[in-house]
């Protein structure tokens, strides 16, 4: 199985900050990568599909890039509403999916 | 508007059964695939299974594989989780959800969820 791994855990950062967010994979996955936010008590949400493709009516401050095995997630200017959990999403691998362990965000 | 509602969670005994459903709508449901993601308390998020939209097709993840059974009924828009031998580490939120096929490169993404139905695993 391929395996995800996400950091870093948890970050605090302040409204207008750029934060990161690296997922590295245990072997290629052909940008075969997706991101979503989860707020508590809410289902997730796809930010960024395809390693690096804005999905429709997210922020264009949320942007994702990488391939073959390192992958990240940013946000350009942290807002108040991005707190949140984040994962990536592995969904290559014959239909047998991961996702990274999380990155819970704060906003200081 | 596509919608995905699932029920059919609880309180179950350990090595009891519960079978989760699914209901969707809004699109059609047997030109997609779908997918059960599962979260444990205070975790994140773990893939379950995923379906092919005639059903030939089916995936679990590893520690799945023996107790979990996904299926559809295409004519009633329904899929469907059944657990068997349940286990503490079961106890989770497990949530319905639609995979998309991105058209730039065909990679699967999950694109609408449910609202979650919550197994509680205990004696």
């Amino acid at each position: 199985d391929i395996q995800m791994t996400q950091s870093p855990s948890s970050l605090s950062a302040s409204v207008g900050d750029r934060v990161t967010i690296t997922c590295r994979a245990s072997q290629t996955i052909n940008n075969y990568l997706n991101w979503y936010q989860q707020k508590p008590g809410k289902a997730p949400k796809v930010l960024i599909y395809a390693a690096s493709m804005l999905r429709d009516g997210v922020p264009t401050r949320f942007s994702g890039s990488g391939s073959g095995t390192e992958f990240t997630l940013s946000i350009s200017s942290l807002q108040p509403e991005d707190s949140g959990n984040y994962y990536c999403h592995q969904s290559y691998g014959s239909l047998t999916w991961t996702f990274g362990q999380g990155t819970k965000i704060e906003i200081k | 508007e596509v919608q995905v509602v699932e029920s059919g969670g609880g309180l179950v005994q350990p090595g009891g059964s519960l079978r989760l459903s699914c209901v969707a709508s809004g699109f059609t449901f047997s030109n997609y695939w779908m997918t059960w993601v599962r979260q444990g308390p205070g975790k994140g998020l773990e893939w379950v299974a995923n379906i092919k939209g005639d059903e030939i097709e089916k995936y679990y993840m590893r520690s799945a594989k023996g107790r979990f059974t996904i299926s559809r009924v295409n004519a009633e828009n329904s899929l469907y989780l059944q657990i068997n031998n349940l286990r503490a580490e079961d106890t989770a939120v497990y949530y319905c959800a639609r995979i998309l096929y991105s058209p730039y490169n065909n990679c699967p993404l999950i694109d609408y969820w449910g609202q979650g139905t919550q197994v509680t695993v205990s004696s």
